[in-house]
């Protein structure tokens, strides 16, 4: 099965730097990736899905990029706002059963 | 845009009891609906997947028997935790994935549920 690693340390930045959050798996390459943010008490929103094919996405401020050598996908916030502050977490293709493995998320503190 | 509901929000049972949650999609059809369960600081933990009108796949670990899984149509599917235990206490959430996108899933606002 598919082991996925994001670092469980909360990442503290100051308002309008740009947030770098990793997501790292060990197992077999994904036929895409996707990126959630998660609020407390909520459920899961979809940001970005990236496939195996593409090395970066971008949507308005945010950037997905995906190393298929390294096993390894960036989440870039730049212009970071306060209200960015979320867990993130990223999600792989649990290879070709059409579900999801989650990591368990990076918490990301913006301050004013 | 796609919207999922869930409903309870949160609900908190006697131990013993049984606690149905239900999922939703409000404005599209789900050909599949997935359960998830979420323990503080952890990951989405897939339980099962359901497909309309047949039955649920369940994920290695989970009992099929106490975590009771119905998709009665395109927009509703049901999780009914039986004889809930303190350690049955989490966070359910479910989503779904819309007819024609496979690599598509909407989350619902889940449920947390509490177990005394």
């Amino acid at each position: 099965s598919q082991k996925i690693e994001q670092n469980s340390e909360a990442l503290n930045i100051q308002e309008g730097k740009t947030a770098t959050l990793t997501c790292n798996y060990t197992n077999y390459s994904p036929a895409y990736l996707q990126w959630y943010r998660q609020d407390p008490g909520r459920g899961p929103v979809f940001l970005l899905l990236i496939r195996e094919n593409e090395k970066e996405k971008r949507k308005e401020r945010l950037k997905v990029t995906f190393d298929t050598t390294l096993k390894q996908s960036l989440f870039h916030i730049t212009a970071s706002q306060p209200a960015d502050s979320a867990t993130y977490l990223c999600a792989l293709d649990s290879g070709g059963y059409s579900t999801l493995t989650f990591g368990k998320g990076t918490m990301l503190l913006v301050s004013p | 845009g796609a919207v999922v509901s869930q409903h309870p929000s949160r609900v908190i049972c006697k131990s013993g009891t049984s606690v149905k949650i239900e999922c939703r999609s409000l404005d599209f059809q789900a050909t599949t609906m997935f359960w998830y369960r979420q323990f503080p600081k952890q990951s989405l933990m897939l339980m099962a997947t359901s497909n309309e009108g047949s039955k649920a796949t369940y994920e290695q670990g989970v009992e099929k028997d106490k975590f009771l899984i119905n998709h009665a149509s395109l927009t509703l599917s049901t999780l009914t935790v039986t004889s809930a235990h303190p350690e049955d206490s989490s966070f359910y959430i479910c989503s779904a994935r819309p007819r024609g996108l496979p690599d598509t899933q909407y989350f619902g606002p889940g449920t947390r549920l509490t177990v005394l």
